[in-house]
């Protein structure tokens, strides 16, 4: 299985600020990783497709970036709806897997 | 409007069975790949497998931790995806959620969840 390493797991931090949640996979994956949002009691919202594919509607302010086996996350100018926590998922391989999650909390 | 439906959680002994229910309504059922994905309280995400189309001849891929205890099937006549759970075990205690998956392979619409609970 593709082993997922996502960090840091939490996050503290000030409306507007930029922050960066990396995501590194045991296996070159080429771009085949998704980023989502999920806040409490609720579904996750996909944010990124194929590594930098910003999803239809999600907000510039997001951006991915990476190939084979490091990837990142950029969130700019914080807001507080963006205060959630963040997961990066690969799907080159089954069984897809999840990183374990980034807490991204207001300072 | 596309739109997932779980269904059918509730609680259950350990050993016990439970059979989730996904209804979809809003976009071609039959086109698409099916994941269902688990999150035990207070965890991350943890897929646990997946429903191919009928281009793919609706076959099956699952997670270690489940395979052999749990089986996805789909009715594409009634737009529904389906979880039967087997020997439950109270790691198996988790939110589950159906969500679609896209050609591009990104799972872009979710449903709301629903909870199973394996406890004596």
């Amino acid at each position: 299985d593709i082993q997922m390493t996502q960090s840091p797991s939490s996050l503290s931090a000030s409306v507007g600020d930029r922050v960066t949640i990396t995501c590194q996979t045991s296996e070159d994956i080429s771009n085949s990783l998704a980023w989502f949002q999920q806040k409490p009691g609720r579904a996750p919202k996909p944010l990124i497709h194929a590594a930098s594919n910003l999803q239809t509607g999600v907000p510039s302010k997001f951006s991915g970036s990476g190939s084979g086996t490091h990837f990142s996350l950029i969130i700019s100018s914080l807001q507080p709806e963006d205060f959630a926590t963040y997961y990066c998922q690969q799907y080159q391989t089954y069984p897809i897997t999840f990183g374990q999650g980034t807490r991204l909390e207001i300072k | 409007e596309v739109q997932l439906v779980e269904s059918g959680g509730g609680l259950v002994q350990p050993g016990g069975s439970l059979r989730l229910s996904c209804a979809v309504s809003g976009f071609s059922f039959n086109d698409h790949y099916m994941d269902w994905v688990r999150q035990a309280p207070g965890k991350g995400l943890e897929w646990v497998g997946c429903s191919r189309n009928k281009a793919n001849k609706q076959t099956t891929e699952y997670a270690a931790s489940v395979k052999g205890r749990f089986t996805i099937s789909r009715d594409d006549s009634r737009n529904s995806l389906y979880l039967q759970m087997n020997s439950l075990r109270p790691e198996d205690t988790a939110v589950y959620f159906c969500t679609r998956m896209t050609a591009t392979w990104l799972n872009d619409y979710w449903g709301q969840g629903t909870l199973v609970t394996v406890s004596s």
